[in-house]
Order: structure tokens, then sequence, then C-alpha cells
């Protein structure tokens, strides 16, 4: 079935290095990949997606890469600062006749060392 | 801009009994989508709706049931409540489904 596996679980930087998480998404007509970040208490919120049009995009100090044949996404965060603690959840959206529904991965729990 | 607001924030239910949740998308959104999140996992798809249509829904079972409004607006209702249906129930809005979905904050269901 319908699978996005997402690594680390958990990941700890120092303040200024970067981060990197990686997706696998298992429907090869997935043509979507949205990165959401969840605070404490909050809902999630988007911050970068990627279509499969397009291998690579960058919004100032975060980047998503793309890589239909292995069929692998990443999300890299330069820079980091200690507002990029959260919880990143990956997700893959694939076409299912009308349906618009995202395949999320289990979450990857940043923290940012000051 | 008003968000994506969904009410109640927090709800205690006792097992057996039925809940409806609630969501007002952003303005001029038309797709409305309900998310289940569990404790330390990733959001699960319960629902898509898209000018008040069914478009789609996940694997969950008959007890779960949602509608859209003319306004847009949605709610979830679930019955005969389980323990296991404790979670934050997430609602997202898009202008017409697919790209970009903005989430609310939640409500948190609490079955006792």
């Amino acid at each position: 079935g319908e699978n996005v596996e997402q690594h680390p679980s958990t990941l700890s930087v120092q303040e200024g290095d970067s981060a990197v998480i990686k997706c696998t998404y298992s429907d090869s007509a997935s043509n979507y990949f949205p990165w959401y970040k969840q605070e404490l208490g909050k809902g999630p919120q988007l911050i970068i997606d990627i279509r499969s049009n397009v291998g690579e995009k960058k919004d100032q100090r975060i980047a998503v890469t793309l890589n239909k044949t292995a069929k692998h996404f990443s999300l890299h965060i330069t820079e980091t600062q200690p507002e990029d603690s959260a919880v990143y959840f990956c997700a893959a959206s694939p076409p299912t006749s009308g349906t618009y529904k995202y395949i999320f991965g289990t979450g990857t729990r940043l923290k940012v060392l000051a | 801009d008003a968000g994506v607001t969904q009410s109640p924030t927090h709800l205690i239910k006792t097992r057996g009994q039925h809940v409806t949740l609630r969501c007002s998308p952003i303005s001029g959104h038309k797709s409305v989508s309900w998310y289940q999140q569990v404790l330390g996992q990733g959001p699960q798809f319960i629902f898509q709706y898209y000018e008040k249509e069914e478009r789609g829904r996940g694997n969950f079972p008959d007890r779960f049931s949602a509608r859209q409004f003319p306004n847009y607006s949605s709610e979830l209702n679930v019955n005969a409540l389980l323990l296991g249906d404790s979670a934050l129930y997430l609602c997202a809005s898009s202008l017409r489904g697919g790209y970009g979905y903005t989430f609310g904050s939640g409500t948190r269901l609490t079955v006792v």
C-alpha cells in the first residue's frame, strides 16, 4: 500500500549547522511532496513543497530535493537556528481519481542546540 | 486574514458517546480535508471534501462521517467513541484541493 518512510526520527544539531531529513515513498505515481513543521500545540505548517516535474527547490535556508527514480526526497535546512526546533513531517500525494490526500511520514524531531 | 479555525480546541468524551468537530476554512478555499494525528505519529487522512461533495475517504470505519456546508465549513462526526479515537483531529483547507493545504491547530479529543 501507500507508505512514506522518514528518517531520522530524532536529530540534534548545533546552532549554525545543517540538518537533513530524508523520506522515501512507495507509490511511484506520487506527484506532489510537501514538508510541514509542527510546533508543540499547533497544527502542521507548510514550509516548502515540490512537484514531481522539479528536481530541487530552495527558499532561503530551506531546500528540498527530489529523486523520482529512487523515490527519495529530502529536506535541507542550513544555518539552523533555535527556532527551527520542531517536528518535521514529509508527505507524498498519490493521484487517486480526484482525491487529494497526503500520506505523511512518521516525523523527525529536530533539536537545535544553542 | 484568518487561517483555518477549528472548534472546540479540546474535548473530553466518554466511550460510546458521539462527537462533532467543526472547521472553518480560509476564506475562498473550497476544499476541506480531515486528518487524525495520534500522539507521536504523522497525520492520517480521513476525508476530503470539495464543493460540498466527498472526494475521498481514508481507511476509517463507518463511525466516522463528515459533511461540507454551502459556506464551505465542515463538520466531522464520530459515533460510538472508542478509547483509540483519542487523537488530535486536524482540518486543512486549500483553494481547490491537492496543493498547499493549510492546517488548523486541531481539536484535541480525549476519550475516557
